[in-house]
């Protein structure tokens, strides 16, 4: 069955350094998406992202967020200067169109240091 | 603004002992209400959508019901295998793709 994967599984940076989070969305799916879930609370929703564009965006996702579409096959997830906040799980989703069930990879654990 | 709350935090059960979670929302205009499954350490997995009121889903041990202020998922003579934390979504009124998630049930089934 398609899944979608996400590299790394685990990342550690330092304050103030740039990461890069990637996701391989299954291959026919549309519309992507980056959730994240800090460690004991909910999923949260950051971005979706269809036609190359981001087609919504929460209060999250500010200026120091940004995803991008650089191939066919990939898409990521940037965050600019980490702050110790940004520790969380970080899920990619991606579904065939608006209304079809998300299908979650299992998640960057990214560590903030 | 879209709520979603799920009870309880955490169900300990023995293998064989049937039970039910339960979602409660609050987003007018439902549409549809996905369940997922969390394994530790993993991404949330798809189990069912429900659209209207009355629907019920079927897979396995786990039954997905919905009316028109909760949804319940009723598990029936659970087994280890089935602990993981169970979560249920909605989409946005505004946004069919943003999804509002509850805190989740964290089941628990002992042998």
């Amino acid at each position: 069955e398609p899944e979608v994967t996400q590299t790394p599984s685990h990342q550690v940076t330092q304050m103030g350094q740039e990461v890069i989070l990637r996701c391989v969305p299954i291959s026919n799916h549309l519309y992507f998406y980056w959730y994240r879930q800090i460690l004991g609370q909910k999923v949260e929703f950051l971005v979706s992202f269809y036609n190359n564009e981001i087609s919504e965006k929460s209060e999250i996702f500010d200026d120091q967020f940004s995803v991008e579409r650089p191939d066919g096959s990939n898409f990521t997830l940037k965050i600019r200067s980490t702050k110790l906040e940004d520790s969380a799980m970080y899920f990619c989703a991606s579904n065939r169109d608006s209304n079809s069930p998300l299908h979650f990879g299992n998640g960057t654990r990214l560590t903030v240091t | 603004e879209d709520q979603v709350t799920q009870s309880p935090e955490a169900l300990r059960l023995q293998e064989g002992e049937s039970s039910s979670l339960n979602c409660s929302y609050t987003v007018s205009g439902l549409r549809g209400l996905f369940w997922y499954r969390q394994d530790p350490g993993k991404g949330p997995e798809f189990l069912f959508t429900l659209y209207s009121a009355g629907e019920e889903k079927e897979k396995e041990r786990l039954k997905a019901t919905l009316t028109k202020k909760e949804s319940f998922l009723h598990i029936t003579a659970p087994k280890p295998e089935d602990s993981a934390t169970y979560l249920c979504a909605v989409p946005r009124e505004t946004s069919g793709s943003r999804l509002t998630f509850g805190e989740g049930t964290q089941l628990t089934v002992n042998p």
